[in-house]
Protein backbone atom coordinates (compact mmCIF):
# COMPACT_ATOMS: atom_id res chain seq x y z
CA UNK A 1 0.00 0.00 0.00
CA UNK A 2 1.37 3.78 -0.88
CA UNK A 3 2.60 5.39 2.30
CA UNK A 4 1.47 9.37 2.56
CA UNK A 5 3.36 11.76 3.97
CA UNK A 6 1.28 15.23 4.18
CA UNK A 7 2.60 18.52 6.42
CA UNK A 8 1.28 18.28 9.77
CA UNK A 9 -0.56 21.95 10.00
CA UNK A 10 -1.19 24.38 8.22
CA UNK A 11 -2.28 28.21 9.01
CA UNK A 12 -4.43 30.75 6.96
CA UNK A 13 -6.94 33.16 7.03
CA UNK A 14 -10.11 33.46 5.39
CA UNK A 15 -10.25 34.71 1.69
CA UNK A 16 -7.19 32.76 1.22
CA UNK A 17 -6.77 29.60 -0.84
CA UNK A 18 -5.39 26.98 0.93
CA UNK A 19 -2.59 24.48 -1.05
CA UNK A 20 -2.09 21.21 0.74
CA UNK A 21 0.39 19.13 -0.80
CA UNK A 22 0.42 14.82 -0.23
CA UNK A 23 3.70 13.07 -1.02
CA UNK A 24 2.60 9.43 -2.54
CA UNK A 25 6.47 8.04 -3.85
CA UNK A 26 5.13 4.16 -4.46
CA UNK A 27 1.58 4.48 -5.66
CA UNK A 28 0.72 2.13 -7.75
CA UNK A 29 -0.96 1.86 -11.35
CA UNK A 30 -4.89 1.05 -10.11
CA UNK A 31 -4.33 3.71 -7.25
CA UNK A 32 -6.32 6.31 -6.68
CA UNK A 33 -6.33 9.43 -4.74
CA UNK A 34 -8.70 10.65 -2.04
CA UNK A 35 -9.25 13.82 0.64
CA UNK A 36 -11.28 13.46 3.57
CA UNK A 37 -12.20 16.24 6.06
CA UNK A 38 -12.62 15.47 9.18
CA UNK A 39 -14.31 18.17 12.18
CA UNK A 40 -13.78 17.78 15.60
CA UNK A 41 -16.02 15.51 16.91
CA UNK A 42 -17.05 13.75 14.05
CA UNK A 43 -15.91 10.86 11.28
CA UNK A 44 -14.11 12.24 8.39
CA UNK A 45 -16.21 13.18 5.46
CA UNK A 46 -15.08 12.52 1.23
CA UNK A 47 -13.92 15.49 -0.32
CA UNK A 48 -12.54 14.85 -3.64
CA UNK A 49 -10.62 11.72 -5.44
CA UNK A 50 -9.03 11.60 -8.84
CA UNK A 51 -6.59 9.57 -10.63
CA UNK A 52 -4.47 11.87 -12.77
CA UNK A 53 -4.72 15.59 -14.20
CA UNK A 54 -7.40 17.99 -12.64
CA UNK A 55 -10.24 16.91 -11.10
CA UNK A 56 -12.70 19.83 -9.65
CA UNK A 57 -16.24 20.00 -7.29
CA UNK A 58 -17.97 22.46 -5.51
CA UNK A 59 -15.67 22.20 -2.61
CA UNK A 60 -12.41 21.31 -3.91
CA UNK A 61 -9.56 21.07 -6.38
CA UNK A 62 -7.49 18.47 -6.67
CA UNK A 63 -4.02 18.32 -8.91
CA UNK A 64 -2.31 15.55 -9.97
CA UNK A 65 1.07 15.65 -11.78
CA UNK A 66 1.84 13.33 -14.55
CA UNK A 67 4.46 11.05 -12.24
CA UNK A 68 1.23 10.78 -9.68
CA UNK A 69 4.02 10.89 -6.61
CA UNK A 70 2.16 13.49 -5.36
CA UNK A 71 -1.27 15.45 -5.31
CA UNK A 72 -2.37 18.79 -4.22
CA UNK A 73 -5.26 19.38 -2.50
CA UNK A 74 -7.00 23.02 -3.26
CA UNK A 75 -9.77 25.11 -0.95
CA UNK A 76 -10.44 28.16 -2.58
CA UNK A 77 -11.47 31.15 -0.55
CA UNK A 78 -11.22 29.32 2.97
CA UNK A 79 -13.74 30.09 5.54
CA UNK A 80 -13.43 29.24 9.40
CA UNK A 81 -15.52 26.35 8.69
CA UNK A 82 -12.65 25.02 6.75
CA UNK A 83 -10.67 24.49 10.04
CA UNK A 84 -10.35 20.81 10.43
CA UNK A 85 -8.18 17.63 9.53
CA UNK A 86 -7.66 16.93 5.86
CA UNK A 87 -6.45 13.62 5.27
CA UNK A 88 -5.09 12.34 1.82
CA UNK A 89 -5.44 8.16 1.26
CA UNK A 90 -3.81 6.48 -1.65
CA UNK A 91 -6.07 3.18 -2.59
CA UNK A 92 -7.10 0.79 -4.66
CA UNK A 93 -10.37 -1.10 -3.66
CA UNK A 94 -11.52 -3.78 -6.42
CA UNK A 95 -13.80 -5.88 -4.66
CA UNK A 96 -12.17 -7.41 -1.97
CA UNK A 97 -8.97 -6.91 -2.84
CA UNK A 98 -6.08 -5.92 -0.21
CA UNK A 99 -6.64 -1.88 -1.23
CA UNK A 100 -9.50 -2.17 1.21
CA UNK A 101 -7.38 -1.39 3.77
CA UNK A 102 -7.74 2.50 3.45
CA UNK A 103 -5.21 3.99 5.82
CA UNK A 104 -5.68 7.06 6.53
CA UNK A 105 -2.24 9.02 7.59
CA UNK A 106 -1.37 11.38 10.21
CA UNK A 107 -3.47 14.41 8.57
CA UNK A 108 -3.17 17.96 8.00
CA UNK A 109 -4.44 20.25 10.85
CA UNK A 110 -5.37 23.35 8.96
CA UNK A 111 -5.97 25.98 11.40
CA UNK A 112 -8.16 29.32 9.45
CA UNK A 113 -8.36 32.32 11.69
CA UNK A 114 -10.24 35.82 10.97
CA UNK B 1 -31.85 10.52 8.44
CA UNK B 2 -28.81 9.56 9.77
CA UNK B 3 -26.91 7.20 6.95
CA UNK B 4 -24.20 5.77 9.39
CA UNK B 5 -25.52 5.56 13.37
CA UNK B 6 -23.66 4.30 16.18
CA UNK B 7 -24.38 3.45 19.87
CA UNK B 8 -23.66 4.92 22.33
CA UNK B 9 -21.97 7.84 21.44
CA UNK B 10 -19.63 8.18 24.55
CA UNK B 11 -19.29 5.03 26.94
CA UNK B 12 -17.44 5.31 30.23
CA UNK B 13 -16.53 1.58 31.68
CA UNK B 14 -14.25 0.43 34.00
CA UNK B 15 -11.19 -2.11 33.17
CA UNK B 16 -12.31 -5.86 32.50
CA UNK B 17 -15.53 -5.09 31.76
CA UNK B 18 -17.42 -6.35 28.38
CA UNK B 19 -19.40 -3.77 26.32
CA UNK B 20 -20.63 -3.23 22.89
CA UNK B 21 -21.04 -0.44 19.87
CA UNK B 22 -23.85 -0.95 17.29
CA UNK B 23 -23.46 0.48 13.79
CA UNK B 24 -26.21 0.08 11.42
CA UNK B 25 -26.26 2.10 7.91
CA UNK B 26 -29.18 2.81 5.56
CA UNK B 27 -27.25 3.17 2.85
CA UNK B 28 -27.49 -0.33 0.94
CA UNK B 29 -23.75 -0.48 1.03
CA UNK B 30 -22.25 -3.80 1.05
CA UNK B 31 -19.16 -2.62 2.72
CA UNK B 32 -19.26 -2.07 6.63
CA UNK B 33 -15.87 -1.28 8.24
CA UNK B 34 -14.08 -0.34 12.45
CA UNK B 35 -11.79 1.99 12.62
CA UNK B 36 -10.19 3.53 15.53
CA UNK B 37 -8.44 6.40 16.60
CA UNK B 38 -6.49 7.21 18.82
CA UNK B 39 -5.33 10.12 21.22
CA UNK B 40 -2.80 11.09 17.94
CA UNK B 41 -5.94 11.17 15.78
CA UNK B 42 -4.27 8.48 13.92
CA UNK B 43 -6.93 6.54 12.04
CA UNK B 44 -6.58 2.90 11.47
CA UNK B 45 -8.38 0.38 10.56
CA UNK B 46 -9.88 -2.49 12.11
CA UNK B 47 -12.28 -4.81 10.50
CA UNK B 48 -13.92 -4.72 6.93
CA UNK B 49 -17.15 -6.98 6.20
CA UNK B 50 -19.16 -7.26 2.54
CA UNK B 51 -22.30 -9.00 2.62
CA UNK B 52 -21.65 -10.10 6.47
CA UNK B 53 -18.20 -11.81 5.54
CA UNK B 54 -14.96 -11.13 7.03
CA UNK B 55 -12.71 -9.34 4.75
CA UNK B 56 -10.18 -7.38 7.02
CA UNK B 57 -8.72 -8.37 10.14
CA UNK B 58 -5.85 -5.90 10.75
CA UNK B 59 -3.94 -7.39 13.47
CA UNK B 60 -6.58 -6.52 16.06
CA UNK B 61 -6.32 -8.47 19.47
CA UNK B 62 -8.77 -11.07 20.08
CA UNK B 63 -10.25 -8.91 22.34
CA UNK B 64 -12.30 -7.24 19.65
CA UNK B 65 -15.10 -9.58 17.84
CA UNK B 66 -17.32 -7.89 15.24
CA UNK B 67 -20.40 -9.40 14.49
CA UNK B 68 -22.36 -8.74 11.19
CA UNK B 69 -26.29 -10.19 11.66
CA UNK B 70 -27.23 -8.38 7.93
CA UNK B 71 -25.77 -6.43 5.70
CA UNK B 72 -26.55 -3.14 7.22
CA UNK B 73 -24.73 -3.99 10.72
CA UNK B 74 -22.23 -3.75 11.98
CA UNK B 75 -21.49 -4.70 15.87
CA UNK B 76 -18.34 -4.09 17.83
CA UNK B 77 -17.79 -6.39 20.99
CA UNK B 78 -14.88 -5.95 23.06
CA UNK B 79 -14.13 -8.49 25.86
CA UNK B 80 -11.68 -7.33 29.38
CA UNK B 81 -11.00 -3.86 27.97
CA UNK B 82 -7.92 -2.41 29.11
CA UNK B 83 -6.75 1.10 29.24
CA UNK B 84 -5.18 0.99 25.97
CA UNK B 85 -8.38 0.58 24.05
CA UNK B 86 -9.76 4.17 24.61
CA UNK B 87 -10.76 5.95 21.72
CA UNK B 88 -12.69 7.05 19.25
CA UNK B 89 -14.46 3.91 17.09
CA UNK B 90 -15.71 4.93 13.46
CA UNK B 91 -18.09 2.63 11.68
CA UNK B 92 -18.03 3.36 8.17
CA UNK B 93 -19.57 1.70 4.68
CA UNK B 94 -18.98 2.36 1.12
CA UNK B 95 -19.87 0.31 -1.84
CA UNK B 96 -17.31 -2.29 -3.00
CA UNK B 97 -14.97 -0.18 -5.26
CA UNK B 98 -15.28 -0.76 -8.91
CA UNK B 99 -12.41 1.18 -9.53
CA UNK B 100 -10.49 3.28 -7.32
CA UNK B 101 -11.32 4.25 -3.51
CA UNK B 102 -15.27 3.88 -3.08
CA UNK B 103 -15.98 6.86 -0.96
CA UNK B 104 -16.37 5.97 2.56
CA UNK B 105 -19.32 6.80 4.75
CA UNK B 106 -18.86 7.37 8.74
CA UNK B 107 -20.82 7.45 11.42
CA UNK B 108 -20.16 10.08 14.05
CA UNK B 109 -18.09 7.96 16.02
CA UNK B 110 -18.25 6.00 19.86
CA UNK B 111 -15.55 7.26 22.57
CA UNK B 112 -14.68 4.80 24.54
CA UNK B 113 -13.07 5.24 28.39
CA UNK B 114 -11.92 2.66 29.74
CA UNK B 115 -10.68 3.70 33.53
Amino acid sequence: LAKTTQPISMDSYEGQEVNITCSHNNIATNDYITWYQQFPSQGPRFIIQGYKTKVTNEVASLFIPADRKSSTLSLPRVSLSDTAVYYCLVGDRGLKSSGDKLTFGTGTRLAVRP
Amino acid sequence: DTAVSQTPKYLVTQMGNDKSIKCEQNLGHDTMYWYKQDSKKFLKIMFSYNNKELIINETVPNRFSPKSPDKAHLNLHINSLELGDSAVYFCASSFPGTGGTGELFFGEGSRLTVL
